[in-house]
């Protein structure tokens, strides 16, 4: 079993669409947790951070169930340029070992 | 410099060649990290350094593979005898710190990553 578990889409959703985005891991030791976006061909880059609490950037919420080992991002009102691939993000071990869903691409069309 | 640097950024050669990738970390980021990625999947941790040292080192694929940072700074991770499967980009990362879990403040800055191909 893979330790950060994505489902790999795609989604095609219209403009102000809502959709979700789920992630599981397999550590329930990990410590941190985030979401990175990834555009074609384009180096990751850090989207949110995800609190146990829950947290909201604007359209994004990113939820976290720890008794569930499960990671959800949220995006509300889907513009065009939100098309890209989501990285679920789980930091394990005694050091920032970032381990690397494989990804959620998201299509969103006019 | 302002972002992490990676040469070459394309690179073809031929199996059994040995290659050489370089990363240029932010200047200061103590935590360097490699990753790799194959065509139309995630991303596959190889190496970790904090400093100098490679505390972890458990995602190097085979012997073929090895990494080393000089000065907390500048990291080249070397493949002898490439083989066609080694063909991927192979990503480098910086961070400010890397000996506690990482909170919203310390996060990965990726580079543009070396593209491999082996024929």
């Amino acid at each position: 079993r893979k330790e950060v578990e994505q489902d790999p889409g795609p989604f095609n959703v219209p403009e102000g669409a809502t959709v979700a985005f789920n992630c599981t891991y397999s550590n329930s030791a990990s410590q941190s947790f985030f979401w990175y976006r990834q555009d074609c061909r384009k180096e990751p880059k850090l989207l949110m951070s995800v609190y146990s609490s829950g947290n909201e950037d604007g359209r994004f919420t990113a939820q976290l169930n720890r008794a569930s080992q499960y990671i959800s991002l949220l995006i509300r009102d889907s513009k065009l340029s939100d098309s890209a691939t989501y990285l679920c993000v789980v930091v394990s071990g005694g050091y920032n070992k970032l381990i690397f869903g494989a990804g959620t691409r998201l299509a969103v069309h006019p | 410099g302002a972002g992490v640097s990676q040469s070459p950024s394309n690179k073809v050669t031929e199996k059994g060649k040995d290659v050489e990738l370089r990363c240029d970390p932010i200047s200061g980021h103590t935590a360097l990290y490699w990753y790799r990625q194959s065509l139309g999947q995630g991303l596959e941790f190889l190496i970790y350094f904090q400093g100098n040292s490679a505390p972890d080192k458990s995602g190097l694929p085979s012997d073929r593979f090895s990494a080393e940072r000089t000065g907390g700074s500048v990291s080249t991770l070397t493949i002898q005898r490439t083989q066609q499967e080694d063909s991927a980009v192979y990503l480098c990362a910086s961070s400010p710190e890397g000996d506690r879990p990482l909170g919203g403040a310390n996060v990965l800055t990726f580079g543009a990553g070396s593209r491999l191909t082996v024929l």
